[in-house]
């Protein structure tokens, strides 16, 4: 039962680098989305797919790309990193509806140096 | 923009006490959720309201939603240290099609001591 899976789980990057955090399900949901969690701020949504081969911006894209590649993965892209994206990332999927259950990863801890 | 506002940010209280959590909008949502996460990991469904006026009950922790789907609350009667985390509200919002947002509000810090 591996639910939602993130990887890596701690990261430290230098600025200007790139990286892509990865997040798999395996409860055929058909939602995948990504969030970014900062002290005090809660959750802010990065990016989300609705379906395979779809994505969307959500209320902070800027900084950040994503691949919805197949049902299972949805990955985020940092191509140029900033100090400014030190935080906690969390992937979650859902089935479609407006009132389903979302799953959560366990989050990759980022810091940008 | 839908904004999702939650009071108190932080809560720190004795065990045995009562508490309420408030989740209130400007705008109406299909159906808001309650989520618990503990430190370290992702969120944690509580429960999913979606009629407005709707009261549901999950052990000491009851959840209702307010009769414009704007606003929820969550009471917990006598807390235990057992229930210490951030507790979050989130709405879905429909987008183009079956595509829903879910958005978070900012969250509630309850620490109970013993």
């Amino acid at each position: 039962n591996a639910g939602v899976t993130q990887t890596p789980k701690f990261q430290v990057l230098k600025t200007g680098q790139s990286m892509t955090l990865q997040c798999a399900q395996d409860m055929n949901h058909n939602s995948m989305y990504w969030y970014r969690q900062d002290p005090g701020m809660g959750l802010r949504l990065i990016y989300y797919s609705a379906s395979e081969g779809t994505t969307d911006k959500g209320e902070v894209p800027n900084g950040y790309n994503v691949s919805r590649l197949n049902k299972r993965e949805f990955s985020l892209r940092l191509e140029s990193a900033a100090p400014s994206q030190t935080s906690v990332y969390f992937c979650a999927s859902r089935e479609t509806g407006g009132w389903t259950e979302a799953f959560f990863g366990q989050g990759t801890r980022l810091t940008v140096v | 923009t839908q904004l999702l506002e939650q009071s108190p940010q932080f809560l720190s209280i004795q065990e045995g006490e009562n508490l309420t959590v408030y989740c209130n909008s400007s705008s109406v949502f299909s159906s808001l959720q309650w989520y618990r996460q503990e430190p370290g990991e992702g969120p944690v469904l509580l429960v999913t309201v979606v009629t407005g006026g709707e009261v549901k009950k999950l052990k000491r922790l009851t959840f209702q939603f307010g009769d414009a789907r704007k606003d929820s609350s969550l009471h917990i009667t006598a807390a235990q240290p057992g229930d210490t985390g951030l507790y979050l509200c989130a709405g879905g919002v429909k987008g183009g099609g079956s595509n829903y947002k879910l958005t978070f509000g900012k969250g509630t810090l309850l620490t109970v001591n013993p």
